[in-house]
């Protein structure tokens, strides 16, 4: 089945430790985005990747990092300066560059120790 | 720069009755405008869209949504919820492009957590 897959379902992180956040999809999907959600604040953009090796900043990119080497792929890591990590995290990809329609993971819930 | 603006955070209500959950745009140009739902624990899915034409659009679960460019609104609707509706809709839009298709990214609002009960 073509989809999104997000791993791990769950991820904790200790203080001062940088995590990375896994996202394949097998859809051929030329952009990719990872998404922030916190409860009552909506979804908000991390970061975003259009072709392969190459990406950009969206609304809260301070604290983390990603790569798109592949374009099936484009890993999140929630690096220590991201002070308030505790968040449900989504990743999309879309066919074209535009996002019209956004096909999305199941989520990945990272908490603090 | 487009903003959207969902304007009940919760909307209970029981089986079978009408709902309307709300949602109003800004932007200085033309937009698409999207409703997204997730379910509980789960990533979202899209439940409908409009893009051009008519400005009344449907899902096939029983939801539809108008365009009021007036307004500037994109109100979710359906006349008969049933429990498995219970779900957070989230409203999205971007800007459209003048050759077609989008451009930009989707803005999203916060989300409104729709409750039906027994």
């Amino acid at each position: 089945d073509g989809g999104i897959t997000q791993s791990p379902k769950y991820l904790f992180r200790k203080e001062g430790q940088n995590v990375t956040l896994s996202c394949e999809q097998n859809l051929n999907h030329d952009a990719m985005y990872w998404y922030r959600q916190d409860p009552g604040q909506g979804l908000r953009l991390i970061y975003y990747s259009q072709i392969v090796n190459d990406f950009q900043k969206g609304d809260i990119a301070e604290g983390y990092s990603v790569s798109r080497e592949k374009k099936e792929s484009f890993p999140l890591t929630v690096t220590s300066a991201q002070k308030n990590p505790t968040a449900f995290y989504l990743c999309a990809s879309s066919m074209g560059q535009g996002g019209e329609k956004l096909f999305f993971g199941s989520g990945t819930q990272l908490s603090v120790l | 720069a487009q903003s959207v603006t969902q304007l009940d955070s919760q909307v209970p209500v029981f089986e079978e009755a009408p709902v309307e959950l709300r949602c109003n745009y800004s932007s200085s140009v033309s937009v698409y405008l999207f409703w997204y739902v997730q379910y509980p624990n789960q990533g979202l899915q899209l439940l409908l869209k409009y893009l051009s034409g008519s400005t009344l659009v449907e899902s096939i679960n029983g939801f539809e949504a108008e365009f009021n460019k007036s307004q500037t609104s994109f109100h979710l609707r359906k006349p008969s919820v049933h429990i498995s509706d219970t779900a957070e809709y989230f409203c999205a839009v971007s800007a459209a492009h003048r050759y077609g298709g989008s451009q930009g990214n989707l803005i999203f609002g916060k989300g409104t957590k729709l409750s039906v009960k027994p």
